[in-house]
């Protein structure tokens, strides 16, 4: 049963590029949320997609877009990239909109130059 | 607004002996709480999470939490402390009106031989 898969585990661009992350939810999870953990912090709520909608959204920027296809998939995107976009990039799964522990994939570490 | 406050940035303690890693948090609604553990250039893991019923919640690998609703705290305990334990742990509250979850800034463990 494979977990939350992130893809690619590492990227580097530079200030003003565009990148999409990709994650894979947990088998039978339809619910995916994204994290941006910055350095030495705690991972901070970018937004939570299930049934293909964004259902909530932290205080990030509109740089900061996503995507969940028909098979629960999801996508993050960030525009123009900036410094402070520099982090571990965190997706997490989870069964509905529950209280059921979120399950979280390995991370997509973005450095931008 | 919620949030979470994990007042000790590290926690040294000696094989064997009991630990505790401290958690507050604030909340307009009914609070359901979570414990994460983070290894380095990993994902979060899940521990234990409480939403209703006995204040004392057991997780895994022997972790348990003791949740406090007059102090509004949510502290992290186990009896006897493997060196297998230093790890980075993230305390993190939903509002019960609310899907996005708030996490702490994270609590380094050192477990000592």
């Amino acid at each position: 049963d494979a977990g939350v898969t992130q893809s690619p585990t590492h990227l580097i661009k530079t200030r003003g590029q565009q990148v999409t992350l990709r994650c894979s939810p947990k088998s039978g999870h339809d619910t995916v949320s994204w994290y941006q953990q910055a350095l030495g912090q705690g991972p901070q709520f970018i937004f939570q997609y299930y049934e293909e909608e964004e259902r909530q959204r932290g205080n990030f920027p509109d740089r900061f877009s996503g995507h969940q296809f028909p098979n629960y998939s999801s996508e993050l995107n960030v525009n123009a990239l900036l410094l402070g976009d520099s982090a571990l990039y965190l997706c997490a799964s989870s069964f509905g909109v529950s209280n059921q522990p979120q399950h979280f994939g390995d991370g997509t570490r973005l450095s931008i130059l | 607004a919620q949030s979470v406050a994990q007042p000790e940035d590290q926690v040294n303690v000696a094989e064997g002996n009991p630990l505790t890693v401290k958690c507050t948090y604030s909340v307009s609604g009914n609070p359901y709480l979570f414990w994460y553990v983070q290894y380095p250039n990993r994902g979060l893991q899940f521990l234990l999470k409480y939403i209703t019923g006995d204040n004392l919640v057991k997780g895994s690998y022997g972790f348990e939490a003791e949740f406090n609703k007059s102090q509004t705290s949510f502290h992290l305990k186990k009896p006897s402390a493997l060196v297998s334990d230093s790890a980075l742990y993230f305390c993190a509250v939903r509002d019960g009106g609310d899907d996005k979850i708030i996490f702490g800034k994270g609590t380094r463990l050192h477990i000592l031989p």
